[in-house]
């Protein structure tokens, strides 16, 4: 059974920093991984599609990677705001059960102003 | 404008009273889902449907029921509402079955007592 596990779970850093928040995955059998933002009392926004064969996704300051082979992905935030606060949350589609999503629990960030 | 949408935002209710939480997207979408949210436990797949009339069961799916009747509406039906399914509760649907984007309902924080 796929297992998600994000690290860490919590992260304060200044406004202006550069970030890497981490996933990582027990099944490297995926067909897709996908990074979500949650704000507080809030749904879920798609940050990030990644398909199983490609290495990266990029959408203005954020930049996703996934490495397969060791079972991880990573979400970098360039230049980070303040609204940038929120928890982000990692998925993972897996390739022998492709209709369920297994998130894992979430990274709460915090950017200081 | 492409969403998907969740009646009621907020439910309070008492247990052994049925009640249906909707679920609607408007993006002609086969693939739709149920997830329910607590903490330290995440976001946990109760139901899902691939298109009308074909649905299945996700990892939590005791104590619920769905029904795929037409494409763009999904409601979760809990027959007989417990204590332990005060929860946070959202929908989701994509393309297809596997490849494509997820996309969230709102969330309805439901609560039984």
């Amino acid at each position: 059974k796929q297992e998600v596990t994000q690290i860490p779970a919590a992260l304060s850093v200044p406004e202006g920093e550069n970030l890497v928040l981490n996933c990582s995955f027990t099944d490297s059998a995926i067909y897709n991984l996908q990074w979500f933002r949650q704000d507080p009392g809030k749904g879920l926004t798609s940050l990030l599609l990644i398909q199983s064969s490609q290495r990266e996704q990029t959408s203005g300051r954020l930049n996703a990677s996934l490495d397969k082979s060791s079972g991880r992905s990573t979400l970098y935030i360039a230049a980070s705001q303040p609204g940038d606060s929120a928890t982000y949350l990692c998925a993972v589609r897996s390739s022998g059960s492709a209709r369920q999503l297994t998130f894992g629990s979430g990274t709460q960030l915090t950017v200081l102003p | 404008e492409a969403q998907v949408t969740q009646n009621p935002r907020y439910l309070i209710t008492v247990t052994g009273k049925k009640l249906t939480v909707t679920c609607s997207q408007n993006m002609n979408h086969e693939y739709m889902s149920w997830y329910r949210q607590d903490p330290g436990l995440g976001l946990r797949q109760i139901y899902y449907s691939m298109n009308v009339e074909v649905t299945d069961k996700g990892d939590v799916p005791e104590g619920y029921k769905v029904s795929r009747k037409e494409k763009r509406n999904f409601p979760l039906i809990l027959e007989s509402p417990s204590p332990n399914q005060t929860s946070l509760y959202f929908c989701a649907s994509s393309y297809g079955t596997g490849g494509a984007e997820q996309y969230f309902g709102p969330g309805t924080r439901l609560t039984v007592t």
